[in-house]
């Protein structure tokens, strides 16, 4: 079955930087996009952007460009999103998601647990 | 502000049928038949209930249905159960720039 296992939770300082991990398992991993949706607390769900790992193209949202970066390590199965230039309106769950089909951007058929990342001075 | 406008809240008692909309533009969920649909609940990752404006995933119940009209899609679902209690996002496709644009998300009240 498929399974996305993420990174415990964590706990930043403004201006700093923060790596998130994605490990999948039960499917072979580069025939597949991964999406990252972030949700601050007691807000609406946002999508960050999306990952090919078949070949590392990337599409991020227009808000987080320059900040954000998605990678893939096909060799772990795993994916990672870091943000860079942490502010406190960052603190949210971050989510990984895998679509349904192959390369497309949706529907976010699987999803991680979610991580915790909390920006706090 | 959400790109994708919701209703805050609804609420239904058991038995009865809801329908949440999910207001978008021409720009996305007038332009493709790539609207979905998240159910959450607290602390929880949401789930997939709807994709490609009305196809439901296998696993969900076929109390579920979504439809589309213009700007505007919807989620309806009929005889509402107690764990029907949840959020409900909406998604679409949208374009370039960002391709992706979920609604504001509507809390769900069982009475």
């Amino acid at each position: 079955q498929v399974q996305l296992v993420q990174s415990g939770a964590e706990v930043k300082k403004p201006g700093a930087s923060v790596k998130v991990s994605c490990k999948a398992s039960g499917y072979t991993f580069t025939s597949y996009g991964i999406s990252w949706v972030r949700q601050a607390p007691g807000q609406g769900l946002e999508w960050m952007g999306w990952i090919s790992a078949y070949n590392g193209n990337t599409n991020y949202a227009q808000k987080l460009q320059g900040r954000v970066t998605m990678t893939t390590d096909t060799s772990t199965s795993t994916a990672y999103m870091e943000l860079r230039s942490l502010r406190s309106d960052d603190t949210a769950v971050y989510y990984c998601a895998r679509v349904a089909q192959g390369l497309e951007l949706l529907p976010l058929r699987y999803w991680g647990q979610g991580t915790l990342v909390t920006v706090s001075s | 502000q959400s790109a994708l406008t919701q209703p805050a809240s609804v609420s239904g008692s058991p038995g009865q049928s809801i329908t949440i909309s999910c207001t978008g533009t021409s720009s996305d969920v007038g332009s493709y038949n790539l609207v979905s649909w998240y159910q959450q609940h607290p602390g929880k990752a949401p789930k997939l209930m709807i994709y490609e404006v009305s196809k439901r995933p296998s696993g969900v119940s076929n109390r579920f249905s979504g439809s589309k009209s213009g700007n505007t899609a919807s989620l309806t679902i009929s005889g509402l159960q107690a764990e029907d209690e949840a959020d409900y996002y909406c998604c679409s496709y949208a374009g370039s720039s960002t391709p992706v644009v979920f609604g504001g998300g509507t809390k769900l009240t069982v009475l």
